[in-house]
């Protein structure tokens, strides 16, 4: 059974901070990489994607991904308290990602 | 472009009866994947619809079906609803020609009782 492992949180951060959120996987054949936000209520929102390793940078967000130890990180420069949501990672199931599986997500709270 | 729309939003069914959702995806995506949430499972893959053939499906029973239309409209059926199915039924759409991000519909909220 393949998996997808991430905190569950609460992860609470000050306003202004850096929020570090953290993901593994087990399935070394994935090849694609995603991070969606969900907040209470309302479905999820694709905000990263990566496939290569290193890092993607979008606005506030960056995307880090290493293959060689099966892990994939996000970072929210600057929080803000509309960043308080759940956010789930989610890998391609092998080399498509036309099978996703999700990780039960990171509660994330952003204190003012 | 429109995103990805689901009906209805909210339904409320009897244990024993037969639940039938729609998603209409992204214009121009052809793959469609179904979604059960619930709070102690969290978001589970159902089935991948691509050009109208079941591509993938995950771990559940056979009361759970789907298809594909021409259009790329899927529509999800639940057969002899139990309690446990209550839950937010989500649909996603992606291109699935090299770019495979999935963008989600805004759910059905589906309640047996």
């Amino acid at each position: 059974q393949k998996e997808v492992e991430q905190n569950s949180g609460p992860l609470s951060v000050p306003e202004g901070a850096i929020a570090s959120l953290n993901c593994t996987y087990s399935d070394r054949g994935s090849q694609s990489f995603f991070w969606y936000r969900q907040y209470s209520g309302k479905s999820p929102e694709l905000i990263m994607f990566i496939y290569s390793n290193g890092d993607k940078e979008d606005g506030r967000f960056t995307a880090q991904l290493n293959k060689a130890s099966q892990y994939v990180s996000l970072l929210i420069r600057d929080s803000q308290p509309s960043d308080s949501a759940t956010y789930l990672c989610a890998v391609g199931e092998g080399s498509s990602a036309s099978k996703i599986i999700f990780g039960s997500g990171t509660r994330l709270s952003i204190r003012p | 472009k429109a995103g990805v729309t689901q009906t209805p939003r909210y339904l409320i069914k009897t244990r024993g009866q037969q639940v039938t959702l729609s998603c209409s995806p992204i214009s121009g995506h052809r793959s469609v994947s179904w979604y059960q949430q619930t709070p102690g499972q969290g978001l589970q893959f159902l089935f991948e619809y691509f050009s109208e053939t079941q591509r993938n499906k995950g771990n559940f029973p056979g009361r759970f079906s789907g298809r594909q239309f021409s259009n790329s409209r899927s529509e999800m059926n639940v057969s002899t609803l139990e309690l446990g199915d209550s839950a937010l039924y989500l649909c996603a759409s992606s291109q699935q020609t090299g770019e495979d991000e999935q963008y989600f519909g805004p759910g059905t909220r589906l309640t047996v009782t």
